[in-house]
């Protein structure tokens, strides 16, 4: 089948600590995108990619990093200098041409305490 | 950039009952609008889609009305029921490659039987 993998479903970390959560598609979308879910507001992205090797950032990518070495993945790093962390990440890819329907994996919910 | 604003944030309805979802956007290039479902713990899924040559787009019991003029858009879901109570996001974007979607900030649905 087809689809997003995202892991681990559930992440912990203590502040301070950066933390790389997992995205990869066998979709064969050349785009990629991570958005971040907290109740109330809504998903916002983060950064994006339409190609490998190459990323943009998206509205609120301060504190975050991507890489994109691989069509087929786009890890995310938090780091320590994201000041709220916890939320849960939501990866998505899509056709690389605009106004295509994203496709979303299930998410990880990261906890920092 | 583009701004979404969604009402209402949380909808209650019988059984049976009609429910409307409304969006607003703030960027007039923008010409594909999408709508997602979530349910608790998952991934948003694309239930509908809806590009500018077109005010309105029916599949089922959901329907989707774009008014480009006013800037408006509306999710309609007749004959609601309680497997349709899930929280329901709309979106925006432009359809030019290297565009990423907006999302509003969601709508709660509660179908009680």
């Amino acid at each position: 089948d087809g689809g997003i993998t995202q892991s681990p479903k559930y992440l912990f970390r203590k502040e301070g600590q950066n933390v790389t959560l997992s995205c990869e598609q066998n979709l064969n979308h050349d785009a990629m995108y991570w958005y971040r879910q907290d109740p109330g507001q809504g998903l916002r992205l983060i950064y994006y990619s339409q190609i490998v090797n190459d990323f943009q950032k998206g509205d609120i990518a301060e504190g975050y990093s991507v890489s994109r070495e691989k069509k087929e993945s786009f890890p995310l790093t938090v780091t320590s200098a994201q000041k709220n962390p916890t939320a849960f990440y939501l990866c998505a890819s899509s056709v690389a041409r605009g106004g295509s329907p994203l496709h979303f994996g299930n998410g990880t919910r990261l906890t920092v305490t | 950039g583009e701004n979404v604003e969604q009402h209402p944030s949380t909808l209650s309805v019988q059984e049976g009952d009609s429910a409307v979802i409304k969006c607003t956007y703030s960027d007039s290039a923008s010409n594909y609008f999408p709508w997602y479902k979530q349910e608790l713990g998952k991934g948003p899924q694309l239930i509908i889609d809806i590009r500018s040559n077109v005010g309105e787009k029916k599949d089922q019991r959901i329907a989707v009305t774009l008014n480009k003029t006013a800037k408006h858009f509306s999710l309609h879901i007749t004959e609601t029921q309680p497997e349709d109570s899930a929280v329901y996001f709309c979106a925006a974007s432009k359809t030019q490659a290297g565009t990423a979607l907006i999302f509003g900030k969601g709508t709660t649905l509660s179908v009680s039987s």
